[in-house]
């Protein structure tokens, strides 16, 4: 069972074009983490939040974590081919136990 | 740049038949997790060590499926006998505690297909 809620399961946009994708959950969190995924390939992390209402930027991706630390989301702007695959949104609890999400399938076409 | 190590990538076999699966987690790692990903899902947690402890294996389906890690290094995840249905990938991961936020870094995988 995906406590975690992930949307849109599934986005396909061109390049250049911008895109959310969004993370919820009834759980609060101790922080939060974003990985991105290709196809046959491990989780790679992209980033960890882990104070309510904290924004991370990296290069063209930005993260947000939400005030009370059970939802999140992740916005890229001018998508570039290279940004296509399963972004995947993990909550740690105690120990580093991790809950993922069932991730969004982003496509970006030339 | 160190990374988590797995093998084997791809593994084929028959059902009822015994199937292994090796980790060798980032240096300096204490905590090592085996995931199960099925196809269109996120990974789930199979267990979980600290060091050469079982943390959490709460998810294992202990009648067919064993884990250890014997010297709190790499670790080994075996299926006996294996069934149709356990078909998926196989991720391992370790984390660095940092205060409370554990960073978890993914291996390759192990693609596993039973027939």
């Amino acid at each position: 069972t995906q406590l975690l809620e992930q949307s849109p399961q599934f986005l396909s946009i061109q390049e250049g074009e911008n895109l959310t994708v969004y993370c919820n959950s009834s759980s609060v969190f101790s922080s939060l983490q974003w990985y991105r995924q290709e196809p046959g390939e491990g989780p790679v992390l992209l980033v960890t939040v882990v104070t309510g209402g904290e924004v991370k930027k990296l290069k063209r991706l930005t993260f947000q974590f939400g005030d009370a630390r059970k939802d999140s989301s992740l916005h890229i702007t001018a998508a570039q081919t290279g940004d296509t695959g399963l972004y995947l949104c993990a909550g740690a609890s105690s120990w580093g136990k991790l809950q993922f999400g069932a991730g969004t399938q982003v496509v970006v076409t030339p | 740049e160190a990374e988590v190590a797995q093998s084997p990538r791809y593994k084929i076999t028959e059902k009822s038949q015994a199937v292994a699966f090796w980790c060798d987690p980032i240096s300096g790692h204490a905590t090592l997790y085996w995931y199960r990903q099925i196809l269109g899902q996120g990974p789930e947690l199979l267990v979980q060590f600290q060091d050469e402890s079982v943390v959490d294996d709460s998810q294992l389906p202990k009648d067919r499926f064993s884990a250890e890690r014997l010297k709190g290094v790499d670790s080994t995840l075996k299926i006996q006998p294996a069934e149709l249905g356990d078909s998926a990938m196989y991720l391992c991961a370790s984390s660095l505690e940092s205060g409370t936020v554990y960073e978890q870094y993914f291996g390759p995988g192990t693609r596993l297909t039973v027939t």
